[in-house]
């Protein structure tokens, strides 16, 4: 069965540096998401990505956000100063396509960790 | 206001009973579906049951079925003869609108089911 894989599994990193955490969504859906988990919280919604430009943000997706499909199977969030609040899973799900009920698919995550 | 509402933050029941985790949700939009999700301790979210607001019957999946009272709008969860391996976070959440819309999750419950 297609999925939608994420890489890396877990990134550390340092406060003020630059990450880029990269999905594969699966390769016959047409819309992407990033959505976010707080350890111990819910999953709130970042973006949304259709037809090579953002459909939606909320507003924790700000200036330090960035979403790109960089080419036809990577969809990709950079976040260009992290700060310690960034830590986080990073969830990316893709729907559309044949997916009964626009049922959107999540990728395992990514766990992002600022020092 | 809180757009999806789980008040048990966390339940323990016996193997091989039936649980029901409870999910109120708040829309004026007439289109709406239901998720509820799994996470297990590995993180990843796991989609268990969608519920169409259009749709007439209650919806099902194994062991997985949907309590869907439109006029309460309520929309629980019933795990028939729990397992060991159903002890997990369990996200009820929400999509307004078009197929395509972001998804909106409750806080969680998590499930611990006792041998």
């Amino acid at each position: 069965e297609p999925e939608v894989t994420q890489t890396p599994s877990h990134q550390v990193t340092q406060m003020g540096q630059e990450v880029i955490l990269r999905c594969v969504p699966i390769s016959n859906h047409l819309y992407f998401y990033w959505y976010r988990q707080i350890l111990g919280q819910k999953v709130e919604f970042l973006v949304s990505f259709y037809n090579n430009e953002i459909s939606e943000k909320s507003e924790i997706f700000d200036d330090q956000f960035s979403v790109e499909r960089p080419d036809g199977s990577n969809f990709t969030l950079k976040i260009r100063s992290t700060k310690l609040e960034d830590s986080a899973m990073y969830f990316c799900a893709s729907a559309g396509g044949a997916a009964r009920n626009n049922e959107q698919f999540f990728g395992p995550g990514t766990r992002l960790t600022v020092l | 206001a809180q757009k999806i509402t789980q008040t048990q933050p966390g339940m323990f029941v016996q193997e091989k009973e039936a649980v029901t985790l409870d999910c109120t949700y708040d829309t004026s939009d007439p289109s709406y579906g239901l998720f509820w999700y799994k996470q297990p301790s590995s993180g990843e979210m796991i989609f268990l049951i969608y519920q169409g607001s259009y749709d007439q019957q209650n919806a099902t999946e194994g062991r997985y079925s949907l309590n869907f009272q439109k006029a309460r709008k309520s929309a629980n969860l019933v795990i028939s003869a729990s397992q060991l391996g159903d002890s997990a976070m369990y996200f009820c959440a929400m999509r307004e609108g078009r197929g395509d819309d972001k998804i909106i999750f409750g806080k969680g419950t998590r499930l611990h089911i006792l041998p």
